[in-house]
Formats: structure tokens, sequence, C-alpha cells
């Protein structure tokens, strides 16, 4: 199992990024993916997760409304649309896969990918 | 929100000796909490699930119990890669929420 993320990078408040997440070694299909980020020196926080056909998403509360979370089968690929990217929002960002159904834990993550707000 | 509090924040070990990690959520979680383990620069691995299931790979030293709102997380006899920082995360309700942490330091 990989998970590779792709996308992070240095951008000024207020601005948008994309990021980009392909599995590979598993069915990609039949599971739901999350995004999960870290803030520099600090905990984990649950960002967004899609359901595996891609017709459900949950978001925080503190990327609702700016963040989107789509994937696309024929590429094993979850991307993350940031938009109004804010200072807070400046963290490693990993992908993470489900278990298996929706109330799962998360057996596998990618490295991850930074995201740098400031302007 | 299920808020999810972890104790202590740092615990000082011998090699060797044993640890345990606390997990408290402000709801009932049932079985549905999970331990990862999080190295410098690495990313989160899982060890434990639904409280007490041992992911692929995890040695027998590490084990979980509780249930409802009291977890705990317990390394018998701890390997020098056994420091490292251990999270708690519910996975029973939206949104999904981490404890923050507990980083097992040498003695």
């Amino acid at each position: 199992v990989q998970l590779l993320e792709s996308g992070g990078g240095l951008v000024p408040p207020g601005e948008s990024l994309r990021l980009s997440c392909t599995g590979s070694g598993f069915g990609f299909s039949i599971h739901a993916m999350s995004w999960v980020r870290q803030a520099p020196g600090k905990g984990l926080e649950w960002v967004s997760t899609i359901s595996a056909t891609g017709s459900t998403t949950h978001f925080a509360d503190s990327v609702k409304g700016r963040f989107t979370i789509s994937r696309d089968h024929s590429k094993s690929t979850v991307s993350l649309q940031m938009n109004s990217l804010r200072v807070e929002d400046t963290a490693v960002y990993y992908c993470a896969k489900y278990t298996s159904g929706w109330y799962t834990p998360f057996d596998f993550w990618g490295q991850g990918t930074m995201v740098t707000v400031s302007s | 929100e299920i808020e999810m509090t972890q104790s202590p924040a740092t615990l000082s070990v011998s090699p060797g000796e044993g640890a345990t990690l606390s997990c408290r959520a402000s709801q009932n979680v049932s079985k549905s909490l999970a331990w990862y383990q999080q190295k410098p620069g690495q990313a989160p691995r899982l060890l434990m699930s639904e409280k007490s299931t041992r992911a692929t790979g995890i040695p027998a030293r590490f084990s979980g119990s509780g249930s409802g709102t009291e977890f705990s997380l317990t390394i018998s006899s701890l390997q020098s890669e056994d420091f490292a920082v251990y999270y708690c995360q519910q996975y029973h309700g939206w949104p999904l929420t981490f404890g923050g942490g507990t980083k097992v330091a040498i003695k």
C-alpha cells in the first residue's frame, strides 16, 4: 500500500492550493479516504473525508466552506481543494486510508505534504 | 464534538520498563477507539483499533483496554523503537477527533 501526496507549497493568505494523493497497492475505489493535518509542533487534526463512491463528504468546521474534497477512480487519486487559505492552515497534510468502512480507523498514511500560508 | 483528552502529556520511562497511557472521551464512543504512534518526521502508524485489536505487524507488547469513555494503551517492556508520540482517536462520530498526544520519552 502506498499513498503519495503532492501539491504542497508556500502561498499567501487568501490564495488557493490543490493537494493530491495517489493510492496504489489496494482497491482504491472501495475505500473511503481522508485528509488529516498537523500544524508544526502540534497534534493531529482531521480535515475531511470522502466516501468510497465520492457521493458523501465530511469536513471539519475549521475548513467548512473553504475546502472541498473529490476523488478520481480512474487515476486512484483523492484531491483537496483549499481556498481562502489562512495562516492557521499551515500544516503537514496527510492523506489517510480507512481500514474498511466508514467507521473504522486509518490503517495507512502517506508521508505528507507541507502547506505554508504566509505573506 | 467528542473531545479526546490524553494523559500524561509526557511520560519518561527507562528502556525495559512498562508504560500506561490514558485517553478519555467526553462522550461514549463505545469501542470505536484507535491508537497511533508517530515518530519525528514520520507519518502516524496505526497500532490498535476497536480499542484492543492490534494492527498488522504490531508486537504483542502493545495492548489496549477500556470502553465507553476511558481507554488505556499499555506498552510492556519498552524498546528503543517505542519512544515516540502516541495519539488516540475516536471514529464513533463526526467530526473525527484526536487526543493531544502523549510523548513517551527516554528517562
